[in-house]
């Protein structure tokens, strides 16, 4: 069983450029969340996709938009990047409202 | 605003002595919460839940309590090992039950000396 996974793991963009993370979630999971971690905070809760539909959103602008795949994998595309969008972007899938299994993350780095 | 609080940035303990990381909470609509563990360069790890419905809920070594008059939750480590050297957060769910969309908070930083 593959656990959840990030691609890639480090990432460097200027401002104002467009940027897209992946995520394969685990073996059976239909449930996929996007958080971003800023440094020395907590994941902050960007939004979820739920058998390829999006289930809710956290205070981020439409510039964040995400996508979910027949497969459950998912993405997450920033656009018109800004240099406080640099942080660590987790992806964790569950199977519905069960636990949720965080990948390693993907760190963004915007100059 | 921030919801969820772990007022306590660090915290260092000796080995199997006993962790005590604490977390306060403002939204009284708040079901579930989680506490989630993460090594540098790894995503959090999930540990323990409790539902609002408990006081408290034990595994192993680790026993989360919940106070729900306060808005506070704590989770103990007993006894503390080094390999429990980490960050922690706690985590909670608005709805009814865990919805996955989880509200964490800032994280407190554990070191166990051996």
């Amino acid at each position: 069983e593959t656990g959840v996974t990030q691609s890639p793991t480090h990432l460097i963009k200027t401002r104002g450029q467009q940027v897209t993370l992946r995520c394969s979630s685990q073996s059976g999971h239909n449930t996929v969340s996007w958080y971003q971690q800023a440094l020395g905070q907590g994941p902050q809760f960007i939004f979820q996709y739920y058998r390829e539909e999006e289930n809710g959103r956290g205070n981020f602008p439409p510039r964040f938009s995400g996508l979910q795949f027949p497969n459950y994998s998912s993405e997450l595309n920033v656009n018109a990047l800004e240099l406080d969008d640099s942080a660590l972007y987790l992806c964790a899938s569950s199977l519905g409202r069960s636990i949720q299994y965080f990948g390693a993350g993907t760190r963004l780095s915007v100059l | 605003d921030q919801q969820v609080k772990q007022n306590s940035p660090s915290l260092s303990v000796q080995e199997g002595r006993i962790s005590i990381l604490n977390c306060d909470y403002t939204n009284s609509m708040f079901d579930y919460f989680l506490w989630y563990k993460k090594y540098p360069a790894e995503g959090p790890t999930f540990l323990i839940s409790i539902s609002s419905i408990k006081d408290k809920n034990e595994d192993g070594r680790f026993t989360v309590f919940l106070n729900k008059s306060a808005k506070h939750l704590s989770l103990h480590i007993v006894p503390s090992q080094p390999g429990d050297s980490a960050v922690y957060f706690c985590a909670a769910t608005p709805g009814s039950g865990n919805t996955g969309k989880l509200i964490f908070g800032q994280g407190t930083t554990l070191q166990v000396k051996p």
